[in-house]
């Protein structure tokens, strides 16, 4: 089945930092999806891809769609406590299912 | 606008009772998903729905585990009989079809379950 491989699996950040991660693919995708999930909460939207190349900004979040189909990265401008949580991509492809990744798990350095 | 309702948000049952699972997904919307999340194996689909028609049940781990969708707006997972191993967070989810500019899906809050 298909398989993404979302990294880093943690970071750590200090307020102000700029942080990025990324996902990969071996198949392609015809929808990314970029989701932040809180302690005992569901997965909550931030960005949506449709179209290869595209690039996505909400607010302090930019999230591009790889020109190859196959990758999207997700970066987080001027980080603030509240930013901590787990983050995951979502490949679309045919059929209305979603593939996601790991997840990123963003910590506050201690 | 409400979003996707789950219940229970918690749940504790004993080794090998039956348990159920309760979804409202958003109204209009024609897919609903349901998830396991767990610390090891992170979200997986077990199944989804179009039109209130399971379309894959492929990610459905064994016969103990079942879903129903009698109506576009009410769905159920049910676990009979229920497994320490099951234990897991729920979600369910819902949306128009994904693709088109503008439609994704949303998630529940989740049901937290815990078999012992």
């Amino acid at each position: 089945g298909q398989q993404l491989n979302q990294s880093p699996q943690s970071m750590f950040i200090q307020e102000g930092e700029d942080v990025s991660m990324n996902c990969t693919s071996s198949s392609i995708f015809n929808t990314w999806l970029w989701y932040k999930q809180d302690p005992g909460e569901g997965p909550v939207l931030l960005i949506a891809l449709y179209k290869a190349g595209e690039l996505t900004s909400n607010g302090r979040l930019t999230a591009q769609f790889g020109i190859t189909r196959k990758d999207s990265f997700l970066n987080i401008s001027a980080s603030i406590p509240s930013d901590v949580g787990i983050y995951f991509c979502a490949g679309g492809a045919a059929g209305n299912k979603l593939t996601f990744g790991g997840g990123t798990r963003v910590l506050v350095k201690p | 606008d409400a979003g996707v309702i789950q219940s229970p948000r918690h749940e504790v049952t004993e080794m090998g009772q039956e348990v159920t699972l309760r979804c409202k997904p958003i109204s209009g919307h024609d897919y609903l998903f349901w998830y396991r999340q767990t610390m090891m194996r992170g979200l997986e689909l077990l199944i989804y729905f179009n039109n209130n028609v399971p379309i894959d049940d492929s990610g459905m781990p064994e016969d103990r585990f079942s879903a129903k969708m009698p109506n576009a707006s009410f769905s159920t997972l049910k676990i009979q009989p229920s497994e320490p191993r099951d234990s897991a967070v729920y979600f369910c989810a819902s949306s128009f079809r994904i693709g088109v500019v503008g439609n994704t899906i949303y998630f529940g809050e989740g049901s937290w379950l815990t078999v012992v």
